[in-house]
């Protein structure tokens, strides 16, 4: 049974692109989070989702960041015309869903933008 | 006021020694999950254990055990018998309500664990 998939590992973007982080979860998992780590610091929330929905977005910045978990396919966290406070590594977690308490992480993606 | 709260600052413990992390958590939730994940330096995050507010006894996982206070608000991580493996990065997390329709966790701002040979 695979694990959290999260591709790519390692982004590099200029100022003002686009950036696209993708998560699968494990086999049989509806519930995805999305947590951001500044350097030095620890993980903080940004968005709960359900397949089609999204629970929680709390934690999202109000502008440039958006997050899909689509019916077929892996979860999307898209940031539009990244700015170099963006650098950070981006996890993504998932859990079965009610009355399961454990997340489990995927390996993370490391934005860098130059 | 912060939810979680890890204030020491790196930690140093000989080899097969053991050593406990602190970490101290706020809620007016009287249901609350408590987690300790280890981040080693290749940055992936694994979950080594977790405390229930409702459990009666502290959670134990292989050499991993939690020293849960309740009054105090404290869940200190033990490690038994250290290795060199464990030099890493240690989070302490937390779960407000019920595991279910919400469950996203608050992370502290963690504790570098270095073992010495």
């Amino acid at each position: 049974n695979a694990g959290v998939m999260q591709n790519p590992r390692h982004l590099v973007r200029r100022r003002g692109q686009e950036a696209r982080l993708r998560c699968s979860p494990m086999k049989g998992h509806s519930h995805v989070y999305w947590y951001r780590q500044l350097p030095e610091e620890g993980l903080k929330f940004m968005v709960y989702l359900q397949k089609e929905n999204i629970i929680d977005e709390s934690g999202m910045p109000k502008e440039r960041f958006s997050a899909e978990f689509p019916k077929e396919g892996p979860s999307i966290l898209r940031i539009q015309q990244v700015v170099r406070g963006d650098s950070a590594a981006y996890f993504c977690a998932s859990s079965p869903g009610l009355g399961f308490y454990e997340q489990y992480f995927g390996p993370g993606t490391r934005l860098t933008v130059t | 006021a912060q939810k979680i709260t890890q204030t020491q600052p790196g930690m140093f413990v000989q080899e097969k020694e053991a050593v406990t992390l602190d970490c101290t958590y706020d809620t007016s939730d009287p249901s609350y999950g408590l987690f300790w994940y280890k981040q080693p330096s290749s940055g992936e995050m694994i979950f080594l254990i977790y405390q229930g507010s409702y459990d009666q006894q502290n959670a134990t996982e292989g050499r991993y055990s939690l020293n849960f206070q309740k009054a105090r608000k404290s869940a200190n991580l033990v490690i038994s018998a250290s290795q060199l493996g464990d030099s890493a990065m240690y989070f302490c997390a937390m779960r407000e309500g019920f595991a279910g329709a919400n469950s996203k966790l608050t992370f502290g701002k963690g504790i570098t664990l270095s073992v010495r040979p």
